[in-house]
């Protein structure tokens, strides 16, 4: 049911390695998130876009770059990351509504990321 | 600041008992909006219900119930007859309000439920 696919869905990489993570939504949605879900902590908001503009970075550090070029695509760019960011990263969306009322989020399968 | 606490870490139940999950949520805001969220094994987090600050009356939706306090700040969760399938982690979550087009949502730590056979 959920709409929202994210990969890939495992990805193993060393600190100085460039990666990418890449959600879709299939919900016609206009609002989409980036959470990390870190061992034995709350679900953390990294960054989140509205029509294709970021409206919230969560003071995430530089190493995570998001990039959203359309309303259904949400990307994660990572760099020189640390062990500490291995983490599952889970992608949202929703829809977004301009007034009125909290519409829920639907979430992907996330991506378990392990920086070694 | 907004704040979720879902005290309990861990909780094991043996088939068909009945189980309840809290959570205790501080906010200034007079609007707001309550969640719970089921996270399986697979990952995603699937929804089961969003309940606004106004509406203080319990739901009920097959084996699952609701009971929302504002005297207290809670918004626990009850299986009732549970199952193996429902082993998860549950999370309860908490709404900013509206603004823009965005929903924020401020989560607590999650409940691992463990149902044996």
């Amino acid at each position: 049911e959920t709409g929202v696919t994210q990969t890939p869905r495992h990805l193993v990489m060393g600190m100085t390695n460039k990666k990418s993570l890449k959600c879709e939504q299939h919900l016609g949605h206009n609002a989409m998130y980036w959470y990390k879900q870190s061992a034995k902590k709350p679900l953390e908001l990294m960054f989140v876009y509205n029509f294709k503009e970021q409206t919230e970075n969560n003071s995430v550090p530089s190493r995570f770059s998001p990039e959203c070029p359309n309303s259904s695509h949400l990307f994660l760019h990572l760099h020189t990351l640390q062990p500490e960011d291995s983490a599952l990263y889970l992608c949202a969306s929703s829809q977004g509504r301009l007034a009125g009322g909290i519409d829920r989020q639907y979430f992907g399968p996330g991506t378990r990321l392990t920086v070694l | 600041a907004q704040k979720v606490t879902q005290a309990q870490t861990e909780i094991s139940v043996v088939e068909k008992e009945d189980v309840t999950l809290d959570c205790v949520y501080e906010t200034r805001d007079t609007t707001y909006y309550l969640f719970w969220y089921k996270q399986p094994p697979s990952g995603e987090l699937v929804f089961l219900i969003r309940r606004n600050s106004f509406d203080e009356q319990n739901e009920i939706s097959g084996r699952y119930s609701w009971n929302f306090q504002k005297s207290t700040s809670s918004f626990n969760f009850t299986i009732t007859a549970s199952q193996v399938v429902d082993s998860a982690v549950y999370f309860c979550a908490l709404s900013e309000p509206y603004t823009g087009a965005n929903s924020k949502l401020t989560f607590g730590k999650g409940i691992t439920l463990s149902v044996r056979p």
